[in-house]
């Protein structure tokens, strides 16, 4: 089982809203990243947990606040998004952060509109 | 910044194979090649990695050339629902930044009838 589950698949908020995108994995890993993806773009990575601490943030604006509950669980918290934060958000695992042959899965995403 | 270069589009016709070729001039010994693919509106499905040798796995083929400096993913027997883009993606180096996993512009492959 290769599974990474995010919910919901689709979100509309408004900008003055407050929001979460969920992510969830059964595998074990101990690895969770956070993706953003525009349209006609290749997904670029916005943060990286580790042994549920945060390892990476990719200059990522206040925004958006990641949050690790668990080691099965990831979330992103949205306040305050701006029209161009709509996009599709990505979540993905692996079994740990080693720079070595391991693989990422990625989940279906989650198609945010901000109005 | 993406450490790989692709075509930005390609065509195959159905049944034959897709050979999808990948620079990666800078790569370090200690870094993967990885393939990902990209169908439309869905997230990216991890097909096969790489350090040295050729891999086969029930999706494709992957070709390393004995320098490293190159790959090329083949789809031995291509079908329409092969159409997507592809992601050559070179995964690995220092200990901060082995886990990134950064996607450059891809290849879109149309697998035509």
């Amino acid at each position: 089982d290769t599974e990474v589950t995010q919910t919901p698949k689709h979100l509309v908020m408004g900008m003055t809203n407050k929001k979460s995108l969920k992510c969830e994995q059964h595998m074990g890993h101990r690895a969770m990243y956070w993706y953003k993806q525009k349209a006609k773009k290749p997904p670029e990575l916005m943060f990286v947990y580790s042994y549920e601490k945060l390892s990476i943030n990719e200059s990522v604006p206040s925004r958006f606040s990641p949050e690790c509950p668990n080691s099965s669980l990831l979330n992103l918290h949205l306040h305050a998004l701006q029209p161009e934060d709509s996009a599709l958000y990505l979540c993905a695992s692996s079994q740990d952060w080693r720079p070595s042959g391991n693989t990422i899965y990625f989940g279906e995403g989650s198609w945010l509109t901000v109005v | 910044d993406a450490k790989t270069t692709q075509p930005t589009s390609m065509d195959c016709a159905e049944g034959r194979a897709a050979n999808l070729p990948c620079n990666h001039s800078t790569i370090s010994g200690n870094e993967y090649v990885y393939w990902y693919r990209q169908i439309h509106s869905q997230g990216p499905q991890y097909i096969i990695h790489g350090l040295k040798n050729n891999e086969t796995n029930e999706m494709a083929s992957l070709i390393i050339t004995e320098d490293r400096k190159s790959s090329t993913l083949i789809l031995p027997h291509a079908t329409l629902r092969d159409t997507a883009v592809y992601y050559c993606i070179v995964r690995g180096g220092g200990v901060n930044q082995g886990g990134k996993l950064i996607f450059g512009q891809g290849t879109e492959l149309s697998v035509k009838p």
